[in-house]
């Protein structure tokens, strides 16, 4: 079965603290992407990464990092320096290509870590 | 560039009145389109889906009813509100042939008394 887990519920850190949000996920598929957003509290979701199974290199971009390995099935973000504009829920989401939860490239999302940045 | 809003931004009605969210699209053709809903607690429970003109794949079984009469038009209605129906709800599109990911629009925020 697909599955998003983001064990991480809330985390909470100083200003200029290096923070990293965990997400595990399971799937039968070979063929997958996985993704990173961010809501703030403002609502919206906003898309940050994407990641396809076959592509294990580490990203960077500015103060965050990603870091996916198949061989623990985990993909994780990592922000370096964290700010207080960081604060915010994070969802981790597994789409399968060719799995019959791709119809309609649907979405599979964890519950989210709520992270939050104290000045 | 594309776009995705959403209106009302927020809405209160009584239990028993009926609903009608609207989501549209710009700057695409013929998406996918998807409702979302966001209890408080933070889980994103996917409504609703749909891959063209009058095509609505339903997710959960509920009051809830999905409609897409244009290709970037999606609406999301109900007869008669439940107090359960509270919650965010967010709209979402996907481009054809894209590498899955989805983009949100802001979001209706309904309160039902």
């Amino acid at each position: 079965a697909q599955k998003v887990t983001q064990a991480q519920t809330e985390i909470s850190v100083v200003e200029k603290e290096d923070v990293t949000l965990d997400c595990v996920y399971e799937t039968r598929d070979t063929t997958y992407y996985l993704f990173w957003y961010k809501q703030p509290p403002s609502g919206e979701l906003v898309f940050l990464i994407r990641r396809n199974s076959f592509d294990e290199q580490n990203e960077i971009s500015g103060r965050y990092s990603w870091n996916f390995q198949k061989s623990t099935s985990s993909f994780n973000f990592t922000i370096t320096a964290s700010q207080v504009v960081d604060s915010a829920v994070y969802f981790c989401a597994l789409s399968e290509v060719y799995g019959t939860y791709n119809q309609g490239g649907k979405l599979i999302f964890g519950q989210g870590t709520e992270l939050s940045v104290k000045p | 560039s594309q776009t995705i809003h959403q209106w009302p931004a927020t809405l209160v009605q009584p239990v028993g009145s009926p609903l009608s969210l609207e989501c549209t699209v710009e700057g695409t053709s013929n998406p996918n389109l998807y409702w979302y809903r966001q209890a408080a607690g933070r889980g994103l429970q996917l409504l609703f889906y749909s891959v063209g003109i009058g095509q609505i794949s339903s997710e959960v079984p509920q009051n809830l009813s999905a409609s897409r009469p244009q290709d970037r038009q999606f609406i999301l209605s109900s007869k008669k509100l439940l107090l359960s129906d509270s919650g965010f709800y967010l709209c979402a599109w996907r481009a054809r042939g894209s590498s899955y990911e989805q983009y949100f629009g802001p979001g209706t925020r309904l309160t039902v008394t």
